[in-house]
């Protein structure tokens, strides 16, 4: 099956710095990807879709500037945090979409700490 | 806006004992419906996905089925176990191809 993978899977960062998430799909080459964020006892929601070699599309709500996504390759997408804060804190999940299945597959996600 | 709702927010059942989870939406123009199974910190892992052509779909214990035209789903697991313990997430994919998540449905199977 494919696999998604996420590097790193915790983080501990100081109020103020940026912190780098990577999303790999490893045995397929994924032509969109997809940065969820999950605050404790609520659903994954959606931040962005980010679409091989061009711009990501934010939803409503999410900072543009704030949360930075590459999608420099068909199996490589970054997040960065910049100037990350307590409130950043949360569970950031990536997924990855063929384009020919109609499934998304999901990496393990990465636990973000903002002290 | 497409929105997913799941009861119960929690269950609780002893070993053994079939149940049901319930899944509904709110726009019946979905693609598919999508269960997954999601431990205490961990990510999502796939258990079964219907197109909305479908009305069910079946793996091992577990069966879950869809109709579009109510905004419903179940996922039913018979025989429960405990390592079924876990949240249950459902998911819809509209012409976006956005997912969207209800909130999950924590189980918890007691030996």
């Amino acid at each position: 099956g494919a696999v998604v993978s996420q590097h790193p899977s915790r983080v501990i960062c100081k109020s103020g710095t940026s912190v780098k998430i990577e999303c790999r799909s490893l045995d397929f080459q994924a032509t969109t990807m997809f940065w969820y964020r999950q605050f404790p006892k609520q659903s994954l929601m959606l931040m962005a879709t980010s679409n091989e070699g061009s711009k990501a599309t934010y939803e409503q709500g999410v900072e543009k500037d704030k949360f930075l996504i590459n999608h420099a390759s068909l199996t490589l997408s970054t997040l960065t945090v910049t100037s990350a804060h307590p409130e950043d804190s949360s569970f950031y999940i990536c997924s990855a979409y063929t384009g020919v299945s109609t499934e998304q597959y999901f990496g393990p996600g990465t636990r973000l700490t903002v002290t | 806006k497409q929105e997913v709702t799941q009861i119960p927010a929690a269950l609780s059942v002893p070993e053994g004992e079939n149940l049901v989870l319930n899944c509904s939406f709110t726009d019946s123009a979905i693609y598919n419906l999508q269960w997954f199974r999601q431990d205490p910190g961990k990510g999502l892992t796939s258990l079964l996905l219907i197109q909305s052509s479908q009305r069910e779909q079946t793996s091992g214990r577990l069966n879950a089925s869809l109709d579009k035209s109510s905004g419903r789903s179940t996922l039913y697991i018979a025989a429960s176990q405990p390592g079924d313990s876990a949240t249950y997430l459902c998911a819809v994919k509209g012409g976006s191809e956005k997912l969207v998540f209800g909130k999950g449905t924590k189980l918890t199977v007691n030996p």
